[in-house]
């Protein structure tokens, strides 16, 4: 079966430090991955997406990155946080074709 | 443009009533729609979707949506909830092709004991 990891679950940064979040999914091939961003008590906004390796869309322009350097590996990335960046990030994988879209279990970002 | 509308942003419910949570989409074709659940601090999950067919699909967790073409909606019901049931809850909807969904803002529930 198919599982999606996101690591670390929680993280505490610095204003102006680096960013590196990553996201793996197992028992699947060229899946369409996705990183999306909840604010507290907001809803999802979606930040990148990728249907293969080396593919990049960006939905939001920001002080983000994203990019896929193997085919179940999706990192997200920033040079120097800001603190608008806290948040809940989550990953998320569907097959290709017609179907929903799967969760990881998120990591809560705080910045300091 | 394409849009999904959960009006609710909160709903109290008591422990053992029902449960109707309601999302509304606008799209130009019928989309494939879905219900996701989220406990706080975990990510979603699926809880239904619709693509074609019946239009009464069966989840998990106990819960049903109903598809009204008429209506451009897709609501969530259950016969009776549970405190566990407390979350927040997404309604989503995709294109045939797209690759990506557009979810409502949520609704979040709180189950009075």
């Amino acid at each position: 079966s198919q599982t999606i990891h996101q690591w670390p679950a929680t993280l505490v940064q610095p204003v102006g430090s680096p960013l590196s979040l990553e996201c793996t999914v197992e028992g699947t091939s060229n899946p369409n991955l996705y990183w999306y961003r909840q604010a507290a008590g907001r809803g999802l906004q979606l930040l990148f997406y990728s249907v293969g390796i080396g593919q990049i869309s960006s939905e939001v322009p920001q002080n983000l990155s994203a990019s896929r350097p193997q085919d179940r590996q999706f990192i997200l990335s920033s040079k120097k946080l800001l603190l608008s960046d806290s948040g809940f990030y989550l990953c998320a994988w569907k097959g290709t074709g017609v179907g929903p879209q799967h969760f990881g279990d998120g990591t809560r970002l705080s910045i300091l | 443009a394409q849009s999904v509308t959960q009006p609710d942003i909160h709903i109290t419910v008591s422990e053992g009533a029902s449960l109707e949570l309601r999302c509304n989409y606008s799209y130009g074709a019928t989309p494939y729609l879905f219900w996701y659940v989220q406990s706080p601090g975990q990510g979603l999950q699926l809880l239904l979707k619709y693509f074609s067919g019946d239009t009464l699909v069966q989840g998990i967790k106990g819960f049903e949506a109903e598809f009204k073409r008429s209506q451009s909606s897709f609501n969530l019901r259950k016969p009776s909830v549970h405190w566990s049931d407390a979350a927040e809850y997404f309604c989503a909807a995709a294109g045939q092709g797209a690759q990506k969904l557009v979810f409502g803002q949520g609704t979040r529930l709180t189950i009075n004991p």
